[in-house]
């Protein structure tokens, strides 16, 4: 099956700091990837939609220049949390939809974002 | 507006007896439906998944889900449960929006398998 992969899978960083964390789809074309957020005992969230080569679509509530998306080729898109507090503190997952597939969304095994 | 609501936030089950961990949908489209399994501290598996083909989905390690129009539900069953299903699951909806495909997520159900 296609495999998308997240790097890296931990990362802790002090307040202020920017962390970037890496989505890749290993063996397929991804021409749209999905980034979200799941919060402890809580549902994922979708935060933001990658389109490769275009500009990424925010969810409401979702500030567009503290998670910046970058969307570069078929088989990488990358989430950058700028100036990481606290609050941001949470398990980040990107998923990856197969160029001309149906539906289906493939997801990469989350990063664990501390910000102490 | 599409929304997914998963009946249960935790079921517990005995090992070898019957898994149905309950979703019902709103759509005002024909939606795409997909359970997906996530154990801890792991990204998300996706388990089955129903497309407008057939209404009885068959996914992997043992599970299947019905979906009921009539009813707006998509359940997810098993026969008989095994300590490894221990784990997350989440129903989701999937639609297109101004020519994007979204989902949503249902808030999980936690399913614990007593020996």
């Amino acid at each position: 099956g296609a495999v998308v992969s997240q790097h890296p899978s931990r990362v802790i960083c002090k307040s202020g700091t920017s962390v970037k964390i890496e989505c890749r789809s290993l063996d397929f074309q991804a021409t749209t990837m999905f980034w979200y957020r799941q919060f402890p005992k809580q549902s994922l969230m979708l935060m933001a939609t990658s389109n490769e080569g275009s500009k990424a679509t925010y969810e409401q509530g979702v500030e567009k220049d503290k998670f910046l998306i970058n969307h570069a080729s078929l088989t990488l898109s990358t989430l950058t949390v700028t100036s990481a507090h606290p609050e941001d503190s949470s398990f980040y997952i990107c998923s990856a939809r197969v160029t001309g597939g149906y539906n289906e969304q493939f997801f990469g095994p989350g990063t664990r974002l501390t910000v102490l | 507006a599409q929304s997914v609501t998963q009946l249960d936030s935790h079921v517990s089950v005995s090992e070898g007896t019957p898994v149905l961990l309950r979703c019902n949908y709103s759509s005002s489209y024909s939606p795409s439906l997909f359970w997906y399994v996530q154990h801890p501290n792991k990204g998300l598996q996706l388990l089955l998944k129903y497309t407008s083909a057939a209404t009885l989905v068959k996914g992997i390690n043992g599970f299947e889900a019905e979906f009921k129009k009539s009813e707006t539900s998509f359940h997810l069953t098993k026969p008989s449960a095994h300590m490894s299903d221990a784990a997350e699951y989440f129903c989701v909806v999937s639609y297109l929006s101004g020519g994007y495909q979204k989902v949503t997520f249902g808030i999980g159900t936690k399913l614990q398998v007593i020996p």
